[in-house]
């Protein structure tokens, strides 16, 4: 069984601080990453995906991947109201040409 | 990436009922899914839409209740049938796109079910 674990939250932070979002996965094969916003009453986006251990840089967003702790987390740099969305982390194995998603954290950033 | 169009965005429907929802890709789509997203929950793999044969469901979807056809690899449809309240639910088509080692997912804009 693949599991992609989240704490649903909500994790509340202040306007202009940063919000981390983190993503364990129990599929050591696994070798593709991806985070998602979703807006509520809207669908899933992707805001970046991660492939190597350590960090992949998107202007504010942050991916850090540490494969031997099974553990990915998205940092989001000087937070903004308009950020508070539902944040999901899914996983892919070689094994399998679909990802898993885990159930998403709440982001909260109030002003 | 695609742009993914979904019809229709919102419904609400009648017990018992089945219900077509259809998407539409604005380019050839080698790989394309249907996903379910109850309320609180996250995204579930229904099925994998196969152009020109049948479609590859996921354990706990059966054929009979979400037919699914992919006539070409621009379009395909999902019917929920004989809706229940269980049913309710955001139906979300998707393709996938190869990207490094794995196969990035793009979302269509959802279709939002309610089952009264």
């Amino acid at each position: 069984q693949k599991e992609v674990e989240q704490n649903s939250g909500p994790l509340s932070v202040p306007e202009g601080a940063i919000a981390s979002l983190n993503c364990t996965y129990s599929d050591r094969g696994s070798q593709s990453f991806f985070w998602y916003r979703q807006y509520s009453g809207k669908s899933p986006e992707l805001i970046m995906f991660i492939y190597s251990n350590g960090d992949k840089e998107d202007g504010r967003f942050t991916a850090q991947l540490n494969k031997a702790s099974q553990y990915v987390s998205l940092l989001i740099r000087d937070s903004q109201p308009s950020d508070s969305a539902t944040y999901l982390c899914a996983v892919q194995t070689g094994g399998s040409y679909i990802p898993t998603f885990g159930r998403g954290t709440s982001l909260i950033v109030h002003p | 990436s695609a742009v993914i169009s979904q019809k229709p965005s919102r419904d609400i429907c009648q017990r018992g009922t089945s219900l077509t929802i259809q998407c539409q890709v604005d380019s050839q789509v080698t790989m394309m899914f249907w996903y379910r997203q109850q309320p609180g929950q996250s995204l579930t793999l229904i099925a994998t839409a196969n152009q020109g044969s049948e479609a590859t469901y996921e354990s706990g979807f059966v054929i009979d209740k979400f037919p699914i056809s992919r006539p070409n690899l621009t379009f395909s449809t999902l019917t929920v049938s004989n809706m229940s309240p269980e049913d309710s639910s955001i139906y979300l088509c998707s393709v996938g796109a190869p990207t490094g080692s794995g196969n990035t997912i793009y979302f269509g804009e959802g279709s939002w079910l309610t089952v009264v």
